[in-house]
């Protein structure tokens, strides 16, 4: 089976921008989450879809935001980018019957 | 609050000696545990879970960590370190029920000396 795949692997945009990420989970997952990684704060989790609804939530402002296709994968949109939002991006899929996550390569993204 | 704590950021292990990353949660209902690894620039790698039963559990890779109640601790361990462990390693815990947040400690980066 393949892996979780997350597009871009990079990418560069300035404050006041906004930015869509893409993740397409393991073929038969339903369930798909996104972290952010900063040296700060360290892994934080954004959110989590199953079956084209969001099921949890983090604790990050309304600027961030995701959806989730009938095919499972995934986008989450950044508006208005700050500095702050630089980060790595993790998307991790997983099936209902094993709880266990598994983890794409991330997308870097950098605020200028 | 839920919360994981990894206790030494940084360690120093010499090749082919063993190996002990430290992990303790404070978690009220009974806990989902993992350890993953990250590489320079990748995801994350799941090592090892315990969801229950036995308390010590085997992973990839020659790891093991053991589930201590009564200490709410989940060490990582590995009798004979190889120059490929080098990274970060992050301990987990989430709940029990599907869709649950995983909650992370700060991770440990492991360096191998030869």
């Amino acid at each position: 089976k393949a892996g979780v795949t997350q597009t871009p692997r990079y990418l560069i945009k300035t404050r006041g921008q906004q930015v869509t990420l893409s993740c397409s989970p393991i073929s038969g997952h339903r369930s798909v989450s996104w972290y952010q990684q900063t040296p700060g704060q360290g892994l934080q989790f954004l959110f989590e879809y199953f079956s084209e609804t969001q099921r949890n939530k983090g604790n990050f402002p309304g600027r961030f935001s995701g959806r989730q296709f009938s095919n499972s994968r995934s986008e989450m949109n950044v508006s208005t980018l700050e500095l702050g939002d630089s980060a790595l991006y993790l998307c991790a899929s997983s099936s209902q019957a094993n709880w266990e996550q598994f983890f794409g390569p991330g997308t870097r993204l950098t605020v200028l | 609050a839920q919360s994981v704590t990894q206790p030494d950021i940084h360690i120093t292990v010499s090749e082919g000696a063993s190996l002990e990353l430290r992990c303790n949660y404070s978690y009220g209902a009974t806990p989902y545990l993992f350890w993953y690894v990250q590489s320079p620039g990748q995801g994350l790698q799941l090592l090892l879970k315990y969801f229950s039963g036995d308390t010590l559990v085997q992973g990839i890779k020659g790891f093991e960590a053991e589930f201590k109640r009564s200490q709410s601790s989940f060490n990582l361990r590995k009798p004979s370190v190889h120059w490929s462990d080098a990274a970060e390693y992050f301990c987990a815990v989430a709940g029990n029920q599907a869709g649950t947040a995983l909650i992370f400690g700060k991770g440990t980066t492991l360096s191998v000396s030869s």
